[in-house]
């Protein structure tokens, strides 16, 4: 079974620009959630999406967006990007909202400057 | 809302050897998911072990396993038979089972694991 799938891998923007991030889930999975790693911040919680509602949001500005399609894919958008949103952005997916693990993408490594 | 400390940001072991690494969490729910995670240099995040608060039971996973104390709110990871692929960040993880808004994974700093060889 293919895992958690993210595109692109490698991305550099500069600031003001917006960025679109994709995500395909484990086939089955019908939960994607969001999170945003950084060297100061850890792994934090951007939000979380099933049967294409978002049913769970993070700290994070209405700057970063996200949305759900009917066949569980998922992308976020970050837009007026600034240097701060440099980060590995990680999707991960789980058979529904409550239950078991999350299995992890490898990730998109935006860089901003 | 939960919380999730790992008190080691280093940790060094010798290849065969055992090593512990700590973690505890703070919830006031009496049921939820604890889990370790690795990620090596190349990023991607793996499932080590998970837990079941509800289950008294260690789970256990080949070299790994855990030391689940629910009243104390500790979960701790020991590997056993320490190998060079062992060399990673570590991070624990707290996911609610509850119904309502909160199902994401609320992950400590993580520790990072050197193998000596």
């Amino acid at each position: 079974k293919a895992g958690v799938t993210q595109t692109p891998r490698y991305l550099i923007k500069t600031r003001g620009q917006q960025v679109t991030l994709s995500c395909s889930p484990i086939s089955g999975h019908r939960s994607v959630s969001w999170y945003q790693q950084t060297p100061g911040q850890g792994l934090q919680f951007l939000f979380e999406y099933f049967s294409e509602t978002q049913r769970n949001k993070g700290n994070f500005p209405g700057r970063f967006s996200g949305r759900q399609f009917s066949n569980s894919r998922s992308e976020m958008n970050v837009s007026t990007l600034e240097l701060g949103d440099s980060a590995l952005y990680l999707c991960a997916s789980s058979l529904d909202l409550y239950t078991g693990e999350l299995f992890f993408g490898e990730g998109s490594r935006l860089t901003v400057l | 809302a939960q919380t999730v400390t790992q008190s080691q940001p280093e940790m060094s072991v010798q290849e065969a050897e055992t090593v512990t690494l700590s973690c505890t969490y703070d919830t006031s729910e009496s049921d939820y998911y604890l889990f370790w995670y690795k990620q090596p240099p190349s990023r991607q995040m793996i499932l080590v072990i998970r837990q079941e608060a509800y289950k008294q039971q260690n789970a256990t996973e080949n070299r790994f396993s855990v030391n689940f104390q629910k009243a104390a709110k500790s979960f701790s990871l020991k590997i056993s038979d320490s190998q060079l692929g062992d060399a990673a960040m570590y991070f624990c993880a707290y996911r609610s089972t509850y119904g309502g808004s909160q199902g994401n994974l609320i992950f400590g700093k993580g520790t990072k694991l050197s193998v000596k060889p």
